[in-house]
């Protein structure tokens, strides 16, 4: 079956540690984005991809950096710079996105801690 | 800019009883609205959506319709089950963003017990 997958489920950061968060997808999509989740406050966009070597930020991009070498592969790293990490991450894909009425596919995410 | 708004969470509901969950938007023109279902640890799932004034998006039983005048998309369900327990989150996305950017709410907690 197609889908997105993002690994690892958990992650923990060392102060002064840069971290790397996987997300593949098999769908085909053109378009990636990178989402944090934090409670009571919804999902805000961090980047976002809409074709292969080319990447936009988001509303909270501050900290992190991504790279998008492949169509199905856009991971996202976060850095030192970041001084509040801890968050549930989700990586999405749209097949196309000047198709607005197509809903977005979501990853299981990936819940990075602070050791 | 674009904005969405939920009715205050957390909602706690007995089986079978009667679901509303509050959605109401800010945004210029026409945008698509859509409702995602998020249990809990995983990703989020497109529940329903709607493109145009009043459409009535309709999944699992759940409904909810866009209405343009009241700038609204409440999600309603006429008997919930307990997994039915989740967090949804209304959504919204603009014609002519190229990048296909959503918008959320802030999301809303139901549980419902036996």
């Amino acid at each position: 079956d197609g889908g997105i997958t993002q690994s690892p489920k958990y992650l923990f950061r060392k102060e002064g540690q840069n971290v790397t968060l996987s997300c593949e997808q098999n769908l085909n999509h053109d378009a990636m984005y990178w989402y944090r989740q934090d409670p009571g406050q919804g999902l805000r966009l961090i980047y976002y991809s809409q074709i292969v070597n080319d990447f936009q930020k988001g509303d909270i991009a501050e900290g992190y950096s991504v790279s998008r070498e492949k169509k199905e592969s856009f991971p996202l790293t976060v850095t030192s710079a970041q001084k509040n990490p801890t968050a549930f991450y989700l990586c999405a894909s749209l097949y196309q996105p000047g198709q607005y009425n197509q809903p977005q596919h979501f990853g299981d995410g990936t819940r990075l801690s602070i050791l | 800019g674009d904005s969405v708004t939920q009715m205050e969470g957390p909602v706690t509901l007995s089986e079978e009883a009667f679901l509303t969950i509050n959605c109401t938007y800010t945004a210029t023109g026409y945008p698509s609205l859509f409702w995602y279902v998020q249990y809990p640890g995983e990703g989020l799932q497109l529940l329903l959506k709607a493109t145009k004034a009043d459409d009535k998006g309709s999944n699992k039983g759940f409904e909810a319709t866009y209405r343009k005048e009241t700038t609204s998309f409440h999600l309603e369900k006429g008997s919930v089950q307990v997994s039915d327990s989740a967090v949804y989150f209304c959504a919204l996305i603009q014609p002519g963003t190229s990048y296909g950017k959503l918008t959320f709410g802030q999301g809303t907690i139901l549980t419902v017990h036996p």
